[in-house]
């Protein structure tokens, strides 16, 4: 296991169409995270699961998002709609159960899947 | 709610000079603090972390970070600096409860470092 694989690496859209991203986890990391990160920003927390469970979704996450972790695996990320404001890269993050971090996690990012809304 | 303020968006050093990346936090409660190192189209990568105890954490690379209470600071040093240290630096921090997901980052520094 090399680490968290996410694809497609680049995806270039119309206006109005969906989108899907798949985030694959590091084996035994038990959490995953999603953030997206725009040009000279920091990355913004959007979501995070914990095996299957989606525990926390950031606020400013529009209905036009949605993200499922259904075997407590991979994961994807859903923009129906999408609009030009959503470009941005989409990152994938996990961590490893808290038993074995000692109560710290810390994340373990994909390279990231890049969105161009045109 | 959390944040961290990366006051400087671009920091340039000589090679072997020493360096300073700045980070201050706010958040509920104790924290932990990150740093990650993301270098042209890779992904952000771990550095180091704060936890509690010795308040100067030693991580990856030769960096080491200086955790301030009282200035609520966690800056990121590195004695002498090398040319491959150029890169994106983000701080991060996140509340002690082990339930909370949610890491808030800084929005980066740019540290180049010249020959």
């Amino acid at each position: 296991d090399t680490g968290v694989s996410q694809d497609p690496r680049h995806k270039i859209t119309k206006r109005g169409q969906n989108v899907t991203f798949r985030c694959d986890p590091i084996s035994e990391h038990n959490r995953l995270y999603w953030y997206r990160q725009t040009l000279g920003q920091g990355p913004e927390f959007l979501t995070y699961f914990q095996n299957e469970a989606q525990l926390e979704k950031s606020r400013l996450l529009s209905d036009r998002f949605s993200a499922e972790r259904p075997k407590g695996s991979f994961s994807t990320l859903e923009i129906q709609r999408t609009e030009q404001g959503d470009s941005a890269m989409y990152l994938c993050a996990s961590s490893e159960p808290t038993r074995l971090a000692g109560g710290l996690r810390e994340l373990f990012f994909g390279e990231g899947s890049r969105l161009t809304v045109l | 709610a959390q944040s961290v303020a990366q006051p400087e968006d671009q920091v340039n050093v000589a090679e072997g000079n020493p360096l300073t990346v700045k980070c201050t936090y706010s958040v509920s409660g104790n924290p932990y603090l990150f740093w990650y190192v993301q270098y042209p189209n890779r992904g952000l990568q771990f550095l180091l972390k704060y936890i509690t105890g010795d308040n100067l954490v030693k991580g990856s690379y030769g960096f080491e970070a200086e955790f301030n209470k009282s200035q609520t600071s966690f800056h990121l040093k590195k004695p002498s600096a090398l040319v491959s240290d150029s890169a994106l630096y983000f701080c991060a921090v996140r509340p002690h409860n082990t339930n909370a997901g949610k890491s808030t980052f800084g929005d980066g520094t740019t540290l180049t470092v010249k020959p």
